[in-house]
């Protein structure tokens, strides 16, 4: 059973650096077609997409937020962990983090879908 | 502004079908498959059809995906009150490099 869960500060203030956490559960980081990212929702907006970390250890970023992210794994590959630098108001969000899948026969960035989720945890950025 | 276009909202009275829309272009739905997700308040948010029209195990015939050219749908067919939640498309985007979510669809259940 493929589970995420997401953990860090529920409150940064601005400038600051947020660290969240994504611990996984019932799969393997270096399956072949697997991937872990990170998404957003800012309240009553729409949902973003933010980084997501390949089981073959490539990264790709959201080109307009790339400049402050860095996504990395632990050793063991069992959490997946999202850097945000100069965090501001307009920062605070649900962030998610999701299991990715590849489609078969396929290969690229475009080939993954988000088939399992973590419930979300707020971060809200207040001074 | 979303890269890909969606209605704010849908609504239906219990076993009605209702379609959502979902709009892009050609380096996104035109080129691209897409994926479509359900969102409740306080929970995970669940994954419906992937691929334009494949379902996951575990989620019902009654939601079943589309798509033309530069556009897709996702249709509710048997609206249950269980289903008053937003929807949103999603697809990469071969400029962007990235993946593009619209704005959201709220599906009320009338």
């Amino acid at each position: 059973q493929i589970t995420l869960k997401e953990s860090g500060p529920t409150l940064v203030k601005p400038t600051q650096t947020l660290t969240l956490t994504c611990t996984l559960s019932g799969f393997s980081l270096s399956t072949n077609g697997v991937g872990v990212g990170w998404l957003r929702q800012p309240p009553g907006k729409a949902l973003e997409w933010l980084a997501i970390f390949y089981w073959d250890d490539d990264k790709r970023y959201s080109p307009s937020l790339k400049s402050r992210l860095t996504i990395t794994t632990d050793t063991s590959k069992n959490h997946v962990v999202l850097i945000m630098t100069n965090m501001d108001p307009v920062d605070t969000a649900t962030y998610y983090c999701a299991h990715a899948r590849r489609r078969q026969s396929c290969s690229g960035g475009r080939c993954y879908y988000f088939d399992y989720w973590g419930q979300g945890t707020l971060v809200t950025v207040s001074s | 502004q979303s890269v890909l276009t969606q209605p704010p909202s849908a609504s239906g009275t219990p076993g009605q079908r209702v379609t959502l829309s979902c709009s892009g272009g050609s380096s996104n739905i035109g080129s691209n498959p897409v994926n479509w997700y359900q969102l409740l308040p306080g929970t995970a948010p669940k994954l419906l059809i992937y691929s334009d029209n494949q379902r996951p195990s575990g989620i019902p015939d009654r939601f079943s995906g589309s798509k033309s050219g530069t556009s897709a749908s996702l249709a509710i067919s048997g609206l249950q009150s269980e289903d008053e939640a937003d929807y949103y498309c999603a697809a990469w985007d071969d400029s962007l490099k990235g993946h593009v979510f619209g704005a959201g669809t709220k599906v009320t259940v009338l």
